[in-house]
């Protein structure tokens, strides 16, 4: 039973444009969600965090936010860059082990 | 480079045979991590190391997978009579402490069984 789930396997944007991933949780012990990054043969790369005190995090062009009362959380990405062409893995932890969804695939088309 | 290391980056062997995979976490952090990816899914938990605390195990999928951390740093995964179905991409990461931190990935040793 997947606590964490990512259910867009892809999403196709134009470059410039804004790019949302989404991310569901069953779990509501979850209180640190985390976004990561993965290009072909190299491991995750953090992206950006939210703690569930806050609704909204913002670092450059990525926005996390977060609805606890849906038990989700989204990524935008603005502009959008051919660069970001990735996979974008979800996490969410509520002790030490975070849990992982199994990722979107996001192409940006120049 | 500061990052986390792991060796070898790819590994190809035969079904039966046993396989050993190192991981060398960031300097001064205390949380390891293991886990595998299979083809189309999602980071599979396998065991987690906090200090000089017990493990948590209660990733890995059957008694053939064992792991250890020596003086707190560099860890082995062990896989003992290897299956095809233990083909993977096995990933290592590291944390500064357990508790709400992100974690470093190394870029993974990727596990082929003949």
């Amino acid at each position: 039973d997947q606590q964490v789930k990512q259910n867009s396997p892809s999403l196709s944007v134009q470059e410039g444009r804004i790019s949302i991933l989404n991310c569901d949780y069953t779990n509501s012990m979850f209180d640190y969600f985390l976004w990561y990054k993965k290009y072909p043969a190299e491991g995750p790369t953090f992206l950006i965090s939210i703690s569930s005190i806050k609704d909204k995090n913002e670092d450059g062009r990525f926005t996390v936010f977060l609805n606890k009362s849906a038990k989700h959380l989204s990524l935008h990405i603005v502009p959008s860059q051919p660069g970001d062409s990735a996979v974008y893995f979800c996490a969410a932890s509520g002790s030490y082990i975070p849990t992982f969804g199994r990722g979107t695939s996001l192409i940006v088309h120049p | 480079g500061a990052g986390v290391s792991q060796s070898p980056s790819n590994k190809v062997t035969e079904k039966g045979k046993d396989v050993e995979l190192r991981c060398d976490p960031i300097s001064g952090h205390t949380a390891l991590y293991w886990y595998r990816q299979s083809l189309g899914q999602g980071l599979e938990f396998l065991i987690y190391f906090q200090g000089n605390s017990a493990p948590d195990k209660s990733g890995l999928p059957s008694d053939r997978f064992s792991a250890e951390r020596t003086g707190g740093s560099v860890s082995t995964l062990t896989i003992q009579r290897t299956q095809q179905e233990d083909s993977a991409v096995y990933l290592c990461a590291s944390s500064l402490t357990a508790h709400n931190q992100p974690q470093h990935f190394g870029d993974g040793t990727r596990l082929s069984i003949l």
